[in-house]
């Protein structure tokens, strides 16, 4: 493994279904985030975490959840999918929660809700 | 709240020199960046700038800040086919990764 990926690149889910995205990094980076990208909006920030073991809400967390158990991993979870939530998932990593915009980004997945 | 403007869609020619604008609202906006994403994948960092710089340089990037008007520009010399992609205007008043306000993205097609 190699900087950031991601789990699944895509996924077709029916609406009401529990789905987990995952989300690894290698680089022993403190902060992580996640964000959706949707066209014509930028990407805007669902949850972040600065360090192992705390967690904070962006701009839109409502209907997601995440934990942040070690450094690694940042999962990110939709407890009961809608299809407003069709989107494409990016998650990123800095080495410290400031770090003059020095994100790196995983590939993304993309999830469309039925 | 904060927001961050920017044209959708740039068309020039392959050779010539591309220039991607985005406003901002916050004035209180420390530091600026634009990022770069290519198809398929996540985004990339291009350059940053604070908000007491007027032009910063990088081979053939140049970003300029008129901070009265809120204003940032891109302007990549002798554009490349390889430079077709989203650029991302973002912005924050304090360098901390959840505080930053990305724009909507200009997409940048180069033509041969």
């Amino acid at each position: 493994i190699a900087g950031i990926t991601q789990a699944p690149t895509s996924q077709i889910l029916a609406a009401g279904r529990r789905m987990t995205l995952r989300c690894t990094q290698d680089m022993r980076h403190n902060a992580m985030y996640w964000y959706r990208q949707d066209l014509g909006l930028g990407l805007r920030l669902i949850h972040y975490s600065n360090t192992a073991g705390t967690t904070g809400k962006g701009e839109v967390p409502d209907g997601y959840s995440v934990s942040r158990a070690n450094t690694d991993d940042f999962p990110l979870t939709l407890a009961s999918a809608v299809p407003s939530q069709t989107s494409v998932y990016f998650c990123a990593s800095s080495e410290n929660p400031t770090n003059f915009g020095e994100q790196f980004f995983g590939p993304g997945t993309r999830l469309t809700v039925l | 709240g904060e927001d961050v403007e920017q044209s959708l869609f740039l068309s020039v020619r392959e050779g010539d020199s591309s220039v991607i604008n985005c406003t901002y609202t916050d004035s209180s906006s420390t530091y600026l960046y634009w990022y770069k994403q290519e198809p398929g994948a996540g985004l990339q960092l291009l350059t940053y700038i604070f908000s007491n710089m007027d032009m910063k340089q990088d081979q053939r990037l140049t970003v300029l800040l008129n901070k009265k008007d809120k204003h940032l520009s891109l302007r990549i010399a002798d554009t490349q086919t390889g430079d077709s992609a989203i650029y991302f205007c973002a912005e924050s008043m304090d360098n901390y990764g959840q505080n930053f306000v990305f724009g909507p993205g200009t997409r940048l097609s180069v033509l041969p």
